[in-house]
């Protein structure tokens, strides 16, 4: 069985740029996560998906990010502009129905560097 | 917001050592989960504990769930040197989501053969 992809492994741009990540989580899994870290910080909670819908996005650090998932399938997650402390590695994680966060498979994580 | 302090930030012992790092809450968790992460990989859960004063052993890696529920540690025996890598506690705070894990910053673990 795959697991959580996501791509790109390593993105580096420049600070007013726009960046997409891509995750693809495994097949069947209904709940889709993404978590940030910061470096030396925690990981922390961005946002939840079930299927296509928002279940919960009260992590989201501000506007200038946006994340889909259209079909209920893959997720992106954008940042557009990028800025400097948008630095870090993006994790996607994903769940089978209503297991919960107990039991996530997390993907190997995009590194963002903002120039 | 919840916050969990993870000890220590780093440690550097040689092959055949016990390992022994901790996670404190002044906020009660209902849920407490260790995670290693290898370079280059996403975390991967170890143990998972889901009742106050439960010990639960996975190979050489041991974890408890503390008493007062705000706390929980992590040992392992006989360290290798795969055993390198991050290691995250994570937990779920009292009437939080059963989706939204709080993290500890991690312990970096370094072993000399």
């Amino acid at each position: 069985e795959a697991g959580v992809t996501q791509f790109p492994s390593h993105s580096v741009i420049e600070k007013g740029q726009t960046v997409t990540l891509r995750c693809d989580p495994i097949s069947g899994h209904d709940n889709l996560y993404w978590y940030r870290r910061v470096m030396g910080k925690e990981i922390k909670f961005l946002l939840h998906f079930v299927k296509e819908s928002k279940q919960d996005e009260s992590g989201m650090p501000n506007n200038r990010f946006l994340a889909e998932r259209t079909g209920g399938t893959y997720s992106t997650l954008k940042v557009q502009p990028a800025e400097l402390e948008d630095s870090g590695v993006y994790f996607c994680a994903s769940s089978q129905g209503a297991a919960g966060a107990n039991v996530l498979t997390f993907g190997a994580g995009s590194r963002l560097t903002v120039l | 917001g919840q916050q969990l302090n993870q000890s220590p930030q780093s440690m550097f012992i040689q092959e055949g050592e016990d390992v022994s790092m901790n996670c404190t809450s002044s906020s009660i968790f209902n849920t407490w989960l260790w995670y290693k992460q290898d370079p280059g990989e996403g975390p991967v859960l170890l143990i998972a504990l889901y009742k106050a004063g439960e010990l639960t052993s996975n190979g050489r890696l041991t974890a408890q769930f503390g008493i007062t529920r705000k706390d929980s540690f992590l040992n392992i025996s006989a360290s290798i040197p795969s055993d390198v890598g991050i290691y995250f506690c994570a937990g779920l705070p009292l009437g939080a989501g059963s989706y939204q894990l709080t993290f500890g910053k991690g312990t970096k673990l370094s072993v000399i053969p």
